[in-house]
C-alpha cells in the first residue's frame, strides 16, 4: 500500500457543527502533516506530527484539533468553523530523514 | 525560516515549445528540492525531485537543475503539451541531517502554467 487515504472527499458543515476529517497510510510512515490550501495558493502547513506525537503547531486557532491515535492515522477534529476556513485540507506522510512526501487526495470543505 | 521565491506566477506557451519555472531559496542547510504538479481539485503531484548532492536530474521532457551557490533551481518541460497545463510549486525541506527529522516543505506561490494546442 503506497497510498495516503483520506475521508471524506468532501464536507458541508454549519458554522455550530462538529465534524473530523480522517486521514491514515500503512507505509510505516513516522511523520504525519495536515495542510490548508486554498485555490491556486500553495498548500499550509498547519500541523506536523512525528512519531505520533505534536511537533509543529503553526498558530492554528483552537477550533482545530489534531489527533494522531496511532502511527498509522491522523485526525484533524473541527468545531465552530468558520465560512473563510473552507478549503482543501491534505494530508501528507513521509518517512522521517527521506524527503519524499507522499499526499492524499484531500477533503474539500466547505462551511456554510 | 525557510524563504522561496517563484518566478513567473502565470506562464503561457505554445504546444511543443518549453517552459521555465524558477526558483530561489534562503536557507543554505535546505538540501532537497522537490517540485509538484497541481491539477484544479486534485492533490499536489511530485513530478521530479533533486537533492543538494546533484547539479540536474532528467526524467523524460521534465528536468530539474540546481546551483547551491547561487541558491537557485528550476524546471525545465520541453515539447510542452496541453495536458501539462497545471499550476506548478516548487518547495525546498531539509531532507537529511538536523533538522530533517520534521521534514516541514517551504513552497514557493505557484506558477500557472498554460498550454495552448
Amino acid at each position: 500500500d503506497t497510498e495516503v487515504t483520506q475521508t471524506p472527499k468532501h464536507l458541508v458543515m454549519g458554522m455550530t457543527n462538529k465534524k473530523s476529517l480522517k486521514c491514515e497510510q500503512h507505509m510505516g510512515h513516522r511523520a504525519m502533516y495536515w495542510y490548508k490550501q486554498k485555490a491556486k495558493k500553495p498548500p499550509e502547513l498547519m500541523f506536523v506530527y512525528s512519531y505520533e506525537k505534536l511537533s509543529i503547531n503553526e498558530s492554528v486557532p483552537s477550533r482545530f484539533s489534531p489527533e494522531c491515535p496511532n502511527s498509522s492515522l491522523l485526525n484533524l477534529h473541527l468545531h465552530a468553523l468558520q465560512p473563510e476556513d473552507s478549503a482543501l485540507y491534505l494530508c501528507a506522510s513521509r518517512h522521517t530523514g527521506e524527503g519524499s512526501y507522499t499526499f492524499g487526495s484531500g477533503t474539500r470543505l466547505t462551511v456554510v | 525560516g525557510e524563504n522561496v521565491e517563484q518566478h513567473p506566477s502565470t506562464l503561457s506557451v505554445q504546444e511543443g515549445d518549453s517552459a521555465v519555472i524558477k526558483c530561489t531559496y534562503s536557507d543554505s542547510a535546505s538540501n532537497y528540492f522537490p517540485w509538484y504538479k497541481q491539477e484544479l481539485g486534485k492533490r499536489p503531484q511530485l513530478i521530479i525531485d533533486i537533492r543538494s548532492n546533484v547539479g540536474e536530474k532528467k526524467d523524460q521532457r521534465i528536468a530539474v537543475t540546481l546551483n547551491k551557490t547561487a541558491k537557485h533551481f528550476s524546471l525545465h518541460i520541453t515539447e510542452t503539451q496541453p495536458e501539462d497545463s497545471a499550476v506548478y510549486f516548487c518547495a525546498a525541506s531539509k531532507a537529511r541531517g538536523r533538522g530533517s527529522t520534521l521534514g516541514r516543505l517551504y513552497f514557493g506561490r505557484g506558477t500557472q502554467l498554460t498550454v495552448w494546442p
